[in-house]
């Protein structure tokens, strides 16, 4: 089992749409949790970050974390073209002494017009 | 304006060959990782470094190298490149010891090993 699993897609949602993306995680220490958006051919750049249970909300996009499912999603509302790209979870767990950032494979999310 | 850099955009090497990916952070980060990254396995942890002169393993350690001489510095040593090592290269950078810690990517570095 990966230490973070997200469904790689594609993930296609009609123009306007809400696009759910999902992740879940296997190490219960695990203490924060980010979103990092993907152009092709580009580095990743961070989007969203979350650290308690519940709702966080940054314009369109809403971060999600349920701790006790091991669970984190990213909610984009009123989904645009320009967001198509590869979303890519990442995990933050302390070990040995030192900060350790986890990815999963990442989602390809396809909005068309 | 945070800021990794890394060497080179595109390298072309020969199986053998001895390779060297350089990064350099502005933003004074006590972390700085080396990831690499193909098409349906994502990102993959090679080394990542603490502190200057110390490092760790990470999940594919296997056939590289690293060297951190200074806190601003980390290079990637591919000690005698081989075709499966064709990648997209990731170096970044985060502050240790905070809740946050975001890691801030340089542009990558797409080896190809011929």
């Amino acid at each position: 089992q990966k230490e973070v699993e997200q469904n790689s897609g594609p993930l296609s949602v009609p123009e306007g749409a809400i696009a759910s993306l999902n992740c879940t995680y296997s190490d219960r220490g695990s203490q924060s949790f980010f979103w990092y958006r993907q152009y092709s051919g580009k580095s990743p750049e961070l989007i969203m970050f979350i650290y308690s249970n519940g709702d966080k909300e940054d314009g369109r996009f809403t971060a999600q974390l349920n701790k006790a499912s091991q669970y984190v999603s990213l909610l984009i509302r009123d989904s645009q073209p320009s967001d198509s790209a590869t979303y890519l979870c990442a995990v933050k767990r302390f070990s040995g002494g030192y900060n350790k950032l986890i990815f999963g494979a990442g989602t390809r999310l396809a909005v068309h017009p | 304006d945070v800021k990794v850099t890394q060497s080179s955009r595109y390298l072309v090497k020969r199986t053998g060959e001895k390779v060297f990916l350089e990064c350099v952070q502005d933003m004074d980060h006590e972390n700085m990782f080396w990831y690499r990254q193909d098409p349906g396995l994502g990102l993959r942890l090679i080394y990542f470094s603490y502190d200057v002169k110390m490092k760790e393993k990470g999940d594919i350690p296997e056939g590289y190298s690293v060297s951190r001489e200074k806190k601003e510095r980390f290079s990637l040593i591919l000690e005698s490149a081989s075709t499966n090592q064709t990648s997209m290269y990731l170096c970044a950078s985060s502050l240790q010891g905070q809740i946050r810690a975001e890691a801030f990517f340089g542009q990558g570095t797409r080896l190809t090993v011929v």
